[in-house]
Parts: structure tokens; sequence; C-alpha cells
């Protein structure tokens, strides 16, 4: 079936290490995104990439990586320079941009820091 | 930039009642608008859209309206049902498709 494939589900970092959470799609969809959600707020946007070896920083980008070496793969990086990475991280893939057809998510990779 | 907000953090229906969640947006130049249902532990599920050349959309037991007057959105869910219990977040896009703002949502909870 196609969806989006999102892992670790859960995962538990030490201070000053890096972690990177994979997500691969086989909708064949140009555009992936990156979300933090935490409590009480809604979906923050890390990062974006419209096409393959391309991609944006969203709203709260700082202390975190991507890369998208293939279109089917965006893997997110959370450096040690991000203070506060405890929380629960989305990915999100669509057809084109958002105004051309809808999100589908992840199921989610909880991230909590020790 | 865009603010979106939802008026209740959370709602309780009796099952078989008909549920009312409310978002506001604070940009006129919004333009397309989703609504996506979140069950715990869960990535969010879309749900309906709707375009701001419509006032109302209709899916199966769901019914977007959308005010453009007064920056206001709601989902209405017919005959609740337990399955309903989730977190609801609306979304707005605005500057041509580029922006996506999600609302802080509504925990929905479905009361036997």
């Amino acid at each position: 079936d196609g969806g989006i494939t999102q892992s670790p589900k859960y995962l538990f970092r030490k201070e000053g290490q890096n972690v990177t959470l994979s997500c691969e799609q086989n909708l064949n969809h140009d555009a992936m995104y990156w979300y933090r959600q935490d409590p009480g707020q809604g979906l923050r946007l890390i990062y974006y990439s419209q096409i393959v070896n391309d991609f944006q920083k969203g709203d709260i980008a700082e202390g975190y990586s991507v890369s998208r070496e293939k279109k089917e793969s965006f893997p997110l990086t959370v450096t040690s320079a991000q203070k506060n990475p405890t929380a629960f991280y989305l990915c999100a893939s669509s057809i084109l941009r958002y105004g051309t057809g809808e999100l589908f998510f992840g199921e989610g990779s909880r991230l909590t820091v020790l | 930039g865009e603010s979106v907000g939802l008026h209740l953090p959370t709602l309780s229906v009796q099952e078989g009642d008909n549920s009312i969640i409310n978002c506001a947006y604070s940009n006129s130049a919004s333009d397309y608008f989703i609504w996506y249902k979140q069950e715990s532990g869960k990535g969010p599920q879309f749900i309906i859209d709707i375009r701001s050349n419509m006032d109302k959309r209709q899916g199966q037991r769901v019914t977007v309206l959308l005010n453009k007057t007064v920056k206001h959105l709601s989902l209405q869910i017919a005959a609740t049902q337990p399955g309903d219990s989730a977190v609801y977040f609306c979304a707005v896009v605005t500057g041509g498709g580029n922006k996506l703002t999600f609302g802080t949502g509504t925990q929905l909870k479905v009361e036997l």
C-alpha cells in the first residue's frame, strides 16, 4: 500500500547527540515536509522540499538539518544545537504544493531527550 | 503573516449528536482551508477542504462552512460516533500555496 513511513516511532537521545529521523514515501509525491508538534500547539513547519536536491527552511529550522537526495526520502537530523528537541515529529508529503492537494502524514516519531 | 486559532481546546458531545468545531484565521488573503483529524499517537488525516470561492462543502457526515467576512471556518460532524474522538486541526493556506498554518487543535470527546 502507498503511504509514508517514519522511523523510529520512539527515540531517546542524550543531550549533545545528533539524531536522524527517517521518512520514506512511495506515493510519488514531489513535496515533502517536516513538522514539529508540541502539546497545546499547532504543527510548526521545520523544513520542506518541493523537488529533489532542494529544500527550504520553515518557521523553526534552527537546530535541524535535512537532505533530499531521492524523491522518496527526506530524513531530518535533530542536532545538538536544538535547545528543546523533545517533541513529536511528523513527516508529510503532497503531490506538489499545499494548494494543489492534501498533505499525507506519517505516523510520527516521538523524540525524548534524557 | 497568518495566525489560526480554535475556539475551544476541548469539546464533549453525546453519541449521536452533531458536533461543531470552530476555527478563526487572521489573514484575509488566505485562500485554501483544510480540516485534519488526529487520533492519539498517530499522524493527522485529511478530512475535508474548501477553497475561498466556496462557502460550504459537504463530505460523508462532515460539512465545512467558510465565512470570509468574519474569517471563520467550522467543521460540522453529523451523528457523532465514538470513532470520531480525536483532535481536530484546521489549517490555512496563504501566499499562493507556499505557507500552511495549523491551528492549535480541538479535542473532541464522544460520550456514550
